[in-house]
């Protein structure tokens, strides 16, 4: 079973540009969480997502980020006019249903902003 | 909020003998999860082991160990007959049985020498 893909694995960009970030679950996986990581620090929730719902985004910056998990291809994450503080490792994670099943995780996007 | 505090931003161990890490949490929550993830320097987040709070019992996998004393909110990380292979980032989280975010530690960073 192919596990939670991210891609890309390294993005670069220019200040005030664009960066989306790609995450596909593990295969039965319905449940995708976003996780910010800045350098020397742990993880960060961002935002949890169920098919097609946002079912909590207390952990997403108010401006510029939003995310999407529609019915069919990968969840998004997305950064409108990024800024230099953006800079960090991104990490999808992906769980079937079950409550007490954990939380599998993907090599991550490293996002840098030039 | 639920806090996870690790303590001990570095650790070295020899080869083959036993480190034990350290992770402390705060929450007024009865029924939780706690979980132990490795970073390595690939940057993936790999899940190590993981405890119900409501099973007295410490998870055991293969050389990994917890010391689960839910009274103290204390999770410790027991890595026996230590390998080159686990010098990494250590990354103690802890999630409700409510919730599904991780709420991460700022890890502990294992050195393995030979």
């Amino acid at each position: 079973n192919a596990g939670v893909m991210q891609n890309p694995r390294h993005l670069v960009r220019r200040r005030g540009q664009e960066a989306r970030l790609r995450c596909s679950p593990m295969k039965g996986h319905s449940h995708v969480y976003w996780y910010r990581q800045l350098p020397e620090e742990g993880l960060k929730f961002m935002v949890y997502l169920q098919k097609e719902n946002i079912i909590d985004e207390s952990g997403m910056p108010k401006e510029r980020f939003s995310a999407e998990f529609p019915k069919e291809g990968p969840s998004i994450l997305r950064i409108q006019q990024v800024v230099r503080g953006d800079s960090a490792a991104y990490f999808c994670a992906s769980s079937p249903p079950d409550r007490d099943q954990p939380q599998h995780f993907g090599d991550g996007t490293r996002l840098s902003i030039l | 909020a639920q806090t996870v505090t690790q303590s001990q931003p570095e650790m070295s161990v020899q080869e083959a003998e036993t480190v034990t890490l350290s992770c402390t949490y705060d929450t007024s929550e009865s029924d939780y999860y706690l979980f132990w993830y490795k970073q390595p320097p690939s940057r993936q987040m790999i899940l190590v082991i993981r405890q119900e709070a409501y099973k007295q019992q410490n998870a055991t996998e293969n050389r990994f160990s917890v010391n689960f004393q839910k009274a103290a909110k204390s999770f410790s990380l027991k890595i026996s007959d230590s390998q080159l292979g686990d010098a990494a980032m250590y990354f103690c989280a802890y999630h409700s049985n409510s919730g599904y975010a991780l709420n991460f530690g700022k890890g502990t960073s294992l050195l393995v020498t030979p």
